[in-house]
């Protein structure tokens, strides 16, 4: 059984749209982590949340990106306008356990297309 | 810059042979390993864990780790055309972040 669920798998958009991807972990988790994949490319990470805050981000999680938790359950990406260069898979991720030696379960992703 | 190294491949093994897929790494400070399986258009799935120096085995796979030498390896034994696929070698220190190599890709041939 998946750690966590992603909607929508696909989501295709117009340049400058904004755009919401959403995580549902299945159970409470305190650490989660978004990463992004461009086609072809490494996976990158974008930001981490834990306890509802934000607390570490890259320089690719720039003012376009946000991250929240509006129900305490799920967990959101939202980019404000996309550019081209936004397409890619995003993936959420989330830790099993409490220790620092954690093992880290990806969700399904969500395949992004602007155009 | 903290990075994760591998060989992107094509890396190819006939089928029933150990494959061997070796990662290096920068950031000394990094205290656990993973190797990811990922298959085309789906997401990074965990396979191998470790963060401690030696071997750990599961199945027919083992993962192997020097911090010394900052090297990381997962071996794959008797491997099936199901083991194609890209691997991931991926490091973090504690609960952060994890830093991703760019995969090393894997045919085994039957």
């Amino acid at each position: 059984e998946p750690e966590v669920t992603q909607t929508p798998s696909h989501q295709v958009t117009q340049m400058g749209q904004e755009v919401i991807l959403r995580c549902v972990p299945i159970s409470n988790h305190l650490y989660f982590y978004w990463y992004r994949q461009i086609l072809g490319q490494k996976v990158e990470f974008l930001v981490s949340f834990y306890n509802n805050e934000i607390s570490e981000k890259s320089e690719i999680f720039d003012d376009q990106f946000s991250v929240e938790r509006p129900d305490g359950s799920n967990f959101t990406l939202k980019i404000r306008s996309t550019k081209l260069e936004d397409s890619a898979m995003y993936f959420c991720a989330l830790n099993r356990g409490g220790s620092s030696y954690n093992e880290q379960f990806f969700g399904p992703g969500t395949r992004l297309t602007v155009l | 810059q903290k990075e994760v190294e591998q060989n992107s491949g094509p890396l190819s093994v006939p089928e029933g042979a150990i494959a061997s897929l070796n990662c290096t790494y920068s950031d000394r400070g990094s205290q656990s390993f993973f190797w990811y399986r990922q298959y085309s258009g789906k997401s990074p799935e965990l396979i191998m864990f470790i963060y401690s120096n030696g071997d750990k085995e599961d199945g027919r796979f083992t993962a192997q780790l020097n911090k010394a030498s900052q090297y990381v390896s997962l071996l794959i034994r008797d491997s099936q055309p199901s083991d194609s696929a890209t691997y991931l070698c991926a490091v973090r220190r504690g609960n952060e972040k994890l830093t991703f190599g760019t995969g090393t890709r894997l045919t085994i041939i039957p």
